[in-house]
Parts: C-alpha cells; structure tokens; sequence
C-alpha cells in the first residue's frame, strides 16, 4: 500500500526552527517528486515547496523562501522540510505529498509564544 | 503567478440533488487541474485529475470537465458522505495554486 507518513511537528517559539519528515512506502520513492503542502487552521491548502527525484532541483513559495528548506534521502525512503526563522502565520498543519495524488495525513506546526 | 477563484463559496443542498461547483484560472491551464475532497480532521482525497478524469476508486457520480480557464465539478447525487469542502487546483505552472474551495453543506 503506497503510504506517506509525516512527523516532526510541534510547537515552537517565534524565530525557531523545526525539521518535518515524511516516510513513504509502498512505492519506489527517488522515481518521485515530492512536495509539502499546508494549511492554517480553518484556511485553504498552500503549496509551500517541490523537490524533484535526485534533490537537484527544488522550487519555494515565496512566502517561505529563504527560510524553508526541502531535501530528500532516497536511501531512506524519506522527505524532510527544514523550517527556520518561524512566524506565527506558519502555524498549520503540513502535509507530504506524491504529486497530487498521494497525501499524508499531516503533522501540525503551531508557532506561538 | 496564477490565480484560482470558486464559485460558489458555499452551497446549501440535500441529499439527492445535483451540484455543480465551478472553478476559474486566471490564465489558462491547459488540462492540468484537480479537485480534492476535504472533510474535517482528514487530509484532502484527489477526485479528478487532468481536469476529467476520476481518481482510482472514486464514484461515477463524480464528474468534471473544462480545459483552458473554466472548470466545473458535478456531484450528480448528492449522498451524505459527500458534505465537504472541494477544492481545485492548477499544477500548469508553479507555484500550484489551490481555490479558496467550496463548501458543500446541508
């Protein structure tokens, strides 16, 4: 069964720094790009970053860039986005997905004093 | 940078009807759409992909079509599991934008 299972969130004071995880099985992970996705309490869903299968390429919203970084380990079948410098309006709940047709069942991030 | 508007922000309905959910881009996006359903506490389900065609598993009362800017949903009978939140999104070109959504309520 092709899985994705994100970890890592927590809450964090503003100006820290948080590191996700998302674990796939299931499926050959390093033939995938990957993603992370979030959504603030009671908000629409926000594409907050891309990588593609070898780690070479990545892309950021801007509202992260500069702050947010996305990696992969294809040896352990597993994606990390590395947040730092975080403000309140980062509080949400991120999600791991394959493209589009995959998603995680999320792992919430609040950032509050 | 494209923008994605739903229409309409919400809709009251009952079970049984036919709904019809639309989605505009602001410039085109060729076929390169999606929707998902979203329900409260769980992650969004893909329901269409390549702005008509159904995700695996997904029920035939679903349908879509569109291409270019304009997109329509359709739910040809409302059931109960079907009150949600639908969202489309644009993957032409990044950043991916996502609808502000559609809530479908009773």
């Amino acid at each position: 069964e092709v899985q994705l299972a994100e970890s890592g969130g927590d809450l964090v004071q503003p100006g820290g720094s948080l590191r996700l995880s998302c674990a796939a099985s299931g499926f050959t992970f390093s033939n995938y790009w990957m993603n992370w996705v979030r959504q603030a309490p009671g908000k629409g869903l926000v594409w907050v970053s891309r990588i593609n299968t070898d780690g070479s390429d990545t892309t950021y919203a801007d509202s992260v860039k500069g702050r947010f970084t996305i990696s992969r380990d294809n040896a352990k079948n597993t994606l990390y986005l590395q947040m730092d410098s975080l403000r309140a309006e980062d509080t949400a709940v991120y999600y791991c997905t394959r493209g589009y047709t995959v998603w995680g069942q999320g792992t919430l991030v609040t950032v509050s004093s | 940078e494209i923008v994605i508007t739903q229409s309409p922000a919400t809709l009251s309905v009952s079970p049984g009807e036919r709904v019809t959910l639309s989605c505009r881009a602001s410039q085109s996006v060729s076929s390169n759409l999606a929707w998902y359903q979203q329900k409260p506490g769980q992650a969004p389900r893909l329901l269409i992909y390549g702005a008509s065609t159904r995700a695996t598993g997904i029920s035939g009362r679903f349908s879509a079509s569109g291409s270019g800017t304009e997109f329509t949903l359709t739910i040809s009978s409302l059931q109960s599991e079907d009150f949600a939140v639908y969202y489309c999104q644009q993957y032409n070109n990044w950043p991916f934008a996502f609808g502000p959504g559609t809530t479908v309520d009773i």
